[in-house]
């Protein structure tokens, strides 16, 4: 099983620029998370989703959306690139009362 | 206001050492703290969790401590190896079900042989 993969590892924007950042987990977990993590501080929480379908905010959910079609797929959506947005962002799933397994992380820079 | 707090500068501890780091937090009412390590360029790897109710927890080398009266938890490697550097998060989770986690910005520990 490969768990949590994320795609890209590494992605250079432009101010404006929109993108998708992609997570797919193949242990048919039902709750996917969003967070980020800026140097110096605490992942914050950007998105949550309980299954397919059903999404819900997180501690810091604006200027970003996300979708949920599928148990596999969480996929993180930045309409307008901006600056604040430079970060590394990490996806995690889990089941059941066991804890969250990590992707390796997208590191964005926003230029 | 909620604050979780770890050690913010690094540990640095002779091989062989027993590594340990901190975690408090305010106003917060934790059903349960878990601890992940994060080596760089990685995502956070879980290593314990304890509940409210449980004093302490161990796995191999790792020991789990939380006191819900001091809001402290504490985060104990023994018999340290330089393989043990990483970044150690702590993490509450106050939402029940959701398992929506608070993390601490994590303590870097350095095993020097």
């Amino acid at each position: 099983n490969a768990g949590v993969t994320q795609t890209p590892k590494f992605r250079i924007l432009k101010i404006g620029q929109s993108m998708t950042l992609q997570c797919t987990q193949d242990m048919n977990h039902n709750y996917m998370y969003w967070y980020r993590q800026d140097p110096g501080m605490g992942l914050k929480l950007i998105y949550y989703s309980v299954g397919a379908g059903i999404t819900d905010k997180g501690e810091v959910p604006n200027g970003y959306n996300v979708s949920r079609s599928t148990t596999e797929d969480f996929p993180l959506r930045l309409e307008l690139a901006a600056p604040s947005q430079t970060s590394v962002y990490f996806c995690a799933s889990r089941e059941g009362d066991q804890p969250q397994h990590f992707g390796d992380g997208t590191r964005l820079s926003i230029l | 206001s909620q604050k979780i707090e770890q050690n913010s500068e690094a540990l640095n501890i002779q091989e062989g050492k027993t590594a340990t780091l901190t975690c408090n937090y305010t106003n917060y009412s934790p059903a349960y703290l878990q601890w992940y390590r994060q080596d760089p360029g990685r995502g956070p790897v879980f290593l314990l969790l304890i509940r409210e109710n449980e004093k302490e927890k161990r796995k191999e080398r790792l020991k789990v401590t939380f006191d819900t009266t001091l809001k402290q938890s504490l985060f104990h490697i023994t018999a340290s190896q330089p393989a043990d550097s990483a970044t150690y998060l702590c993490a509450l989770d106050t939402s029940g079900g959701y398992n929506k986690l608070i993390f601490g910005a994590g303590t870097r520990l350095a095993v020097h042989p």
